[in-house]
């Protein structure tokens, strides 16, 4: 067990629809990573917030948005879902998270089926 | 072409095989390399961290890196049905984009008893 937890587990939805992804990271941890896991595209960095703001942005889609509130949690938003966007969705966390090299402890995974 | 390049198999072995699993890289400002274990349907989890050229071990597993030609390996001595998993290789640097974890696109493995 990471210490980094995701709910829910499993999300069915339809296309247009939008819906939230949550992620809580380990204790202390200031940093939540999100990426996007889809067969054909492997593992992909969407976006990292560091205690409340944004650090760095990746292949993320102006349809989606992320916000860390100031418990450190974090929410991933994915609106005007497409028959695409069904993928896994992981969330990951460091202690800090302002230079490279931090193991990232990945959490459990959201698996986001879109119809 | 892709930053990190990693054979994505299917590979299958007998049990007690060796593994040796590869990823080769371009960008020259990656300086952290890691080898994740991802079970089917969890989040990959941490198998080894190296940071310099050379070889690291830790029980069965044995990371290995040469920079000079952008070259990582993970060995697996004594291979178990229970190493039977998607092996994820990452890196990252100091510096710009390569700040960030970029990934291979990982290898399936599966050990057969």
């Amino acid at each position: 067990d990471s210490g980094v937890t995701q709910t829910p587990k499993h999300l069915i939805t339809a296309t247009g629809q939008r819906v939230t992804l949550r992620c809580s990271p380990r204790s202390g941890d200031l940093s939540v990573y999100w990426y996007q896991q889809s067969l054909d595209q492997g593992l992909q960095f969407l976006i990292q917030y560091y205690n409340g703001e944004e650090r760095a942005k990746g292949n993320i889609l102006e349809r989606f948005s992320a916000q860390q509130f100031p418990d450190l949690h974090s929410e991933l938003n994915l609106s005007s879902l497409e028959l695409g966007d069904s993928a896994l969705y992981f969330c990951a966390s460091t202690a800090g998270g302002t230079s490279g090299g931090e193991t990232q402890y990945f959490g459990p995974g959201t698996r986001l089926l879109v119809l | 072409q892709k930053e990190v390049e990693q054979d994505p198999g299917p590979l299958s072995v007998p049990e007690g095989a060796i593994v040796s699993l590869n990823c080769t890289y371009s960008n020259s400002a990656f300086q952290y390399f890691m080898w994740y274990r991802q079970y089917s349907r969890k989040g990959p989890e941490l198998l080894m961290y190296t940071y310099s050229s050379g070889n690291k071990e830790d029980g069965r597993f044995t990371a290995q890196v040469d920079k000079s030609s952008k070259y990582i390996s993970l060995f697996i001595r004594d291979s178990q049905p229970s190493d039977s998993a998607t092996y994820l290789c990452a890196m990252t640097g100091s510096s710009g984009s390569a700040r960030q974890l970029t990934f291979g696109s990982g290898t399936q493995l599966t050990v057969l008893p």
